[in-house]
């Protein structure tokens, strides 16, 4: 069975650009959440969407944004990248919404800004 | 909001056993996570806490006071291969969130 799968790995990326990062769940998993992780730090929770709404947003600014399709894969969008965005944009996905249940990762974008 | 304070790094033998500590403040309670993350890789799931309590799975337990704010994940048997970081994630009122971690490594 095929885990959460998220493309590309690697990106490297200008200041003031745009980029776009994709994510797969695992088949029948309904909530996506994207974490940054930058190194030497935990994952920081960024958004959370279930069925295609918006559950949760963490401290970020608007600069990020993301959604959910019908096949609940997702995107996170970053627009005007800073040298500071540079990190590992790892994705989760969970059966529901639900507060108790375990989160499933992906293997993570690894996004440089130069 | 949420704290959680983890110790930043430790260091234990291969075959000891050790113990991670992490408290935390959350607005609301539904459970803790730990996860483990070997470097350059996704977090994995180790286990989850919502009653006070020890849970035992094979050579890892973890422990939950939610009156002390205060959880810990103990590792025993210790392998070359239990060399990662540990996070310790209370589940509150919003989605999971994530201490910084406690990167151990196992030395022989």
């Amino acid at each position: 069975d095929a885990g959460v799968t998220q493309s590309p790995t690697h990106l490297i990326k200008t200041r003031g650009q745009q980029v776009t990062l994709r994510c797969s769940p695992i088949s029948g998993h309904k909530s996506v959440s994207w974490y940054q992780q930058v190194l030497g730090q935990g994952p920081q929770f960024i958004f959370q969407y279930y069925e295609k709404e918006e559950r949760g947003r963490g401290n970020f600014p608007d600069r990020f944004s993301a959604r959910q399709f019908p096949n609940y894969s997702s995107e996170l969008n970053v627009n005007a990248l800073l040298l500071g965005d540079s990190a590992l944009y790892l994705c989760a996905s969970s059966p529901h919404g639900g507060e108790n249940t375990e989160a499933f990762f992906g293997q993570g974008t690894r996004l440089t800004v130069v | 909001g949420q704290n959680i304070d983890q110790p930043t790094e430790m260091t234990a033998t291969e075959g000891a056993i050790v113990q991670i500590n992490c408290t935390y403040q959350t607005s609301g309670f539904n459970g803790l996570f730990w996860y483990q993350q070997h470097a350059g890789e996704a977090p994995t799931f180790l286990s989850y806490n919502v009653l006070d309590g020890l849970e035992e799975k094979g050579r890892f337990s973890s422990f939950l006071s939610r009156s002390k704010g205060y959880s810990y994940l103990l590792l025993k048997e210790l392998q070359m291969k239990d060399s990662a970081s540990y996070l310790c994630a209370p589940r509150g009122n919003t989605p999971l969130v994530f201490g910084k971690g406690t990167r151990l490594s196992v030395i022989a």
